[in-house]
């Protein structure tokens, strides 16, 4: 069993929707949780990240945690084309950089106009 | 620079060469990280650099690949010896610390893509 589950799509919801993207994991010790979102050739950008469990809103984007049941949550209300692109979760245990970030392999989202 | 730059954007190399990539990071920036992506796959840690120093190597995939550090700036990681599962895109990123996040998150790189042919 890989270490981050996460569906790889590809989503496909009409402009507007509200978009739920989803990451379970094995490994209880992760305590900090991240999306990113990257457009093709390009790198990956930091979205939201979260502390433990709990919820995070940013303008159109929340993350939830749920840590009890291993499970993290982005939404995306009033879904935009330029949205499109694949969202990756990520986590670590400890905030230092030196044990990297674990990701998903991401989820390619389609926006129809 | 604004940004992390990596260098070349794209690299088509022949089974068995050699193969160096490069990643100027953000200035003042002391944290540096690569990664691996491979098709369909999601990124892969490989190593992380405080200053000129990596800690722990133990993510590279094998004796074949080697990375350094010059200082708190360009980072090269070269593959010896390259093979077919060596294509992938890598992935730099940088930070202000050692922390990736949250209040400084990183910063990554449009990336090298490397195809073993």
């Amino acid at each position: 069993q890989k270490e981050v589950e996460q569906d790889p799509g590809p989503l496909s919801v009409p402009e507007g929707a509200i978009v739920s993207l989803n990451c379970t994991y094995s490994n209880s010790a992760f305590q900090y949780f991240m999306w990113y979102r990257q457009y093709s050739r390009k790198g990956p950008e930091l979205l939201m990240y979260t502390y433990s469990s709990g919820n995070k809103e940013d303008g159109r984007f929340t993350a939830q945690v749920d840590k009890s049941s291993k499970y993290i949550s982005l939404f995306i209300r009033d879904s935009q084309p330029s949205d499109s692109a694949t969202y990756l979760c990520a986590m670590s245990e400890g905030g230092g950089g030196a044990d990297g970030l674990t990701f998903g392999k991401g989820t390619h989202l389609i926006i129809q106009p | 620079g604004a940004g992390v730059s990596q260098s070349p954007s794209n690299k088509v190399t022949e089974k068995g060469k050699d193969v160096e990539l490069r990643c100027d990071p953000i200035s003042g920036h002391t944290a540096l990280y690569w990664y691996r992506q491979r098709l369909g796959q999601g990124l892969e840690f490989l190593i992380y650099f405080q200053g000129n120093s990596a800690p722990d190597k133990s993510g590279l995939p094998s004796d074949r690949f080697s990375a350094e550090r010059t200082g708190e700036s360009v980072s090269t990681l070269t593959i010896q010896r390259t093979q077919q599962e060596d294509s992938a895109v890598y992935l730099c990123a940088s930070s202000s610390s050692g922390e990736p996040i949250p209040r400084y998150g990183y910063t990554f790189g449009s990336g090298t893509r490397l195809t073993v042919v």
